[in-house]
């Protein structure tokens, strides 16, 4: 079956500080890959996708690469800020299950930016 | 804003009652999925519904049932409700020509449990 496992939270940064949250999934053949974000109170948005091996999602600065020889979508951010205070979410959607693309999430990392 | 609608925002009912949550797509989607977020869980696919069809099955109970209306809007009904529902109920929408394989969510509605 389909699994993502991420990065265990929380995580405290400093303003300014390099991110990485890892992500490693496992699928049968091509899946999609997602990253979330969900700040306080709020529902899920999507912040990158990739949809094929060595594709590079990117927004608002973090980025992510399909690396599919180590099946991983490491989130990356070169300095983050206070605003990016939030949970992050990756997930994976198998097009395999044909029209069915639910999502398989992981379990989601808290990130707090200190000023 | 996503565009999906949810309602209630917030449900508060007692073990043994029987709720309903309502969703409204996007404009052009036809696809709805529902995801329960829970502390010991995480965010979980329920169900998903694609232009009024039934079109996949994840962790659902059996207390649990959905479905979608002709305007494609979905209902989740939630029965028998024990203290374990209570969770953070997402649906999100999809599937259509401007969806680019992506989901939108909905705000969410927070069902607590007594």
């Amino acid at each position: 079956g389909n699994s993502v496992t991420q990065m265990e939270g929380p995580v405290t940064l400093s303003e300014e500080a390099f991110l990485t949250i890892n992500c490693t999934y496992t699928a049968t053949g091509y899946p999609s890959l997602f990253w979330y974000v969900q700040y306080p109170g709020e529902g899920l948005q999507l912040l990158l996708k990739a949809t094929k091996a060595d594709d590079k999602g990117s927004n608002k600065g973090f980025e992510a690469t399909y690396r599919k020889e180590t099946t991983s979508f490491h989130l990356e951010k070169g300095s983050v800020q206070v605003s990016d205070s939030a949970v992050y979410f990756c997930a994976l959607s198998n097009p395999l299950s044909g029209s069915a693309r639910q999502l398989t999430f992981g379990s989601g990392t808290q990130l707090t930016v200190l000023p | 804003d996503s565009g999906v609608t949810q309602t209630p925002k917030h449900l508060i009912t007692a073990t043994g009652q029987r709720v309903t949550l309502r969703c409204s797509p996007r404009s052009g989607d036809l696809s709805v999925y529902w995801y329960q977020q829970s502390l010991d869980q995480g965010l979980q696919f329920l169900i998903q519904y694609y232009n009024g069809e039934e079109r996949a099955k994840g962790n659902i109970l059996e207390r649990f049932s959905a479905q979608q209306f002709p305007d494609l809007h979905s209902e989740l009904n939630l029965s028998s409700l024990e203290l374990g529902d209570s969770a953070l109920y997402f649906c999100a929408s999809g599937g259509g020509a401007s969806s680019y394989n992506e989901q939108f969510f909905g705000p969410g509605t927070r069902l607590t449990v007594l």
